[in-house]
C-alpha cells in the first residue's frame, strides 16, 4: 500500500482482556517498528522486525507483550491481561533497511484504552 | 532521563515569526531526526541529518548538529498556523542499532 496501515484506529477494552494491534507496512519495506507512546510524551520503543525475525525485542514492558510478524510483511502485537497503564497509542512504522534518508513510515497508530 | 530532549516544552509565536526547537542526546550517534505530530497521531518524517553532517536545509527547515555538544536544532522559517504540532527528534545510534529514541517533543502554537 501506499502507507503504513493500522488496525484498528480505536480499541476499548476491558482490564484483564486479550487485544492485537495490527500493522500493514509499506511493501518492499523489511524493517519494521512498534512504537507505544502515552499522553504528552515522545514514542518509546518496543520491538523491532527485520523480516520475518524480531531482530530487537528489548523494548517489550513485560511478558504480557508480544508481537509476530510470520511472512515478514503483516505484523500483529499482542497485550495479555491487558492492564490500564497499558492505555497508550500504538505507533507501527516501517522502513528500507537502515532508515537510509527518507527515515521511518509511521502509520496513525492505534489508540487502546483499557477500562 | 530520556535521551533526546527537546527545549523549549512548549513554543507560542505568531504567523511569519521564525520557530526555533534545540534537542539534546547522550549517547554517541548514527543518524538524527525530526518528525512533527498532529493531534497526537501518527509521526511524519522531516529530515535526517547524519553524524557527520552539520547543516542540512529542506525548504522552510533548516537543522543543526553539533556532535560536540550532542545537540541539534530545528528553524522552521516564516511560520504558518497549519505549522502547529508537536516536534519530536530521534536519534539512532551505534549501540541501539535502527530502533529510534525520541524526546518528549516540543509543542509548537502558531498564532494567525
Amino acid at each position: 500500500g501506499a502507507g503504513v496501515s493500522q488496525t484498528p484506529s480505536n480499541k476499548v477494552t476491558e482490564k484483564g482482556k486479550y487485544v492485537e494491534l495490527r500493522c500493514d507496512p509499506i511493501s518492499g519495506h523489511t524493517a519494521l517498528y512498534w512504537y507505544r507512546q502515552s499522553l504528552g510524551q515522545g514514542p518509546e520503543f518496543l520491538i523491532y522486525f527485520q523480516g520475518t525475525g524480531a531482530a530487537d525485542d528489548s523494548g517489550l514492558p513485560n511478558d504480557r507483550f508480544f508481537a509476530v510478524r510470520p511472512e515478514g510483511s503483516v505484523s500483529t502485537l499482542k497485550i495479555q491481561r491487558t492492564e490500564r497503564g497499558d492505555s497508550a497509542v500504538y505507533l507501527c512504522a516501517s522502513s528500507s533497511l537502515g532508515g537510509g534518508a527518507n527515515g521511518y513510515t509511521f502509520g496513525s497508530g492505534t489508540r487502546l484504552t483499557v477500562v | 532521563s530520556q535521551q533526546g530532549e527537546e527545549d523549549p516544552q512548549a513554543l507560542s509565536i505568531q504567523e511569519g515569526e521564525n520557530a526555533t526547537m534545540n534537542c539534546s542526546y547522550k549517547t554517541s550517534i548514527n543518524n538524527l531526526q525530526w518528525y512533527r505530530q498532529n493531534s497526537g497521531r501518527g509521526l511524519v518524517h522531516l529530515i535526517l541529518i547524519r553524524s557527520n553532517e552539520r547543516e542540512k536545509h529542506s525548504g522552510r527547515l533548516r537543522v543543526t548538529l553539533d556532535t560536540s555538544k550532542k545537540s541539534s536544532s530545528l528553524l522552521i522559517t516564516a511560520s504558518r498556523a497549519a505549522d502547529t504540532a508537536s516536534y519530536f527528534c530521534a536519534t539512532d545510534g551505534e549501540t541501539s542499532g535502527s530502533r529510534l529514541t525520541f524526546g518528549e517533543g516540543t509543542q509548537l502554537t502558531v498564532n494567525p
